[in-house]
């Protein structure tokens, strides 16, 4: 079985500080894994994805990711807080077999103080 | 193309009442999916359909129908609604396959149950 861990339901961040949000999962075969951005009154939007090909993953908006095998981790990271980046982000998960369910995290939300 | 749509925005509906939710995709996807988003708990599946013609219960099914009506519309119903049924229903889709597809969301559904 799948599950995704999100560390942090809250984080803060000054404009222009580095964004770190934390995601650990489980898996019993290779995973694919993904960040999603969801802003206000909006559904989940893509921000990056990693399929096993490189272990470094760049999305929009800035964004990037690095899947560690070896930690089972996928953490999203950003060098530099905008105030746009406020919204709130799930990691998800999904099993590299042929169906495509999906296990999400409980969500980060990020706020950005001026 | 306008993706995955939803109707209606909202809904308030009384305890015992009936509703159906509608979604539809114009990406030729294989896969849809309903879930639904409440505060701490992040996404949870209600209910999902790998492919047209079949559907299979998530990980929140009671008190849920769906229908697979084609391979573009995927629809919730809510027979006798209850106040726990409070929520943000969201419909997604996927390409299908072995590989990393990610999903595509609506915008969402409110409902409120009295």
């Amino acid at each position: 079985a799948q599950s995704v861990t999100q560390l942090g339901s809250h984080v803060s961040v000054s404009e222009g500080a580095l964004v770190l949000l934390r995601c650990n999962y489980s898996s019993s075969v290779p995973p694919y894994l993904f960040w999603y951005v969801q802003y206000p009154n909006q559904g989940l939007q893509l921000l990056l994805k990693y399929t096993s090909a490189a272990t470094l993953v760049k999305g929009i908006n800035g964004f990037e990711a690095e899947f560690k095998k070896s930690e089972t981790s996928f953490h999203l990271t950003k060098p530099s807080a905008h105030m746009s980046d406020a919204a709130e982000y799930f990691c998800a998960v999904r099993d590299g077999g042929g169906y495509q369910k999906v296990t999400f995290g409980i969500g980060t939300k990020l706020q950005v103080i001026p | 193309n306008a993706g995955v749509t939803q109707t209606p925005k909202f809904q308030v509906l009384k305890t015992g009442q009936s509703m159906t939710l509608q979604c539809a995709q114009d990406m030729n996807h294989n896969s849809m999916y309903w879930y639904r988003q409440d505060p701490g708990m992040g996404l949870r599946l209600i209910y999902y359909s790998a492919s047209e013609g079949t559907t299979d219960k998530g990980e929140v099914p009671n008190g849920y129908n769906v229908s697979r009506l084609n391979k573009r519309e995927f629809s919730l119903r809510l027979e006798s609604a209850a106040p726990s049924q409070t929520s943000v229903y969201f419909c997604a889709s996927s390409g299908g396959g072995t590989i990393g597809n990610e999903q595509f969301f609506g915008p969402g559904t409110r409902l409120t149950v009295l």
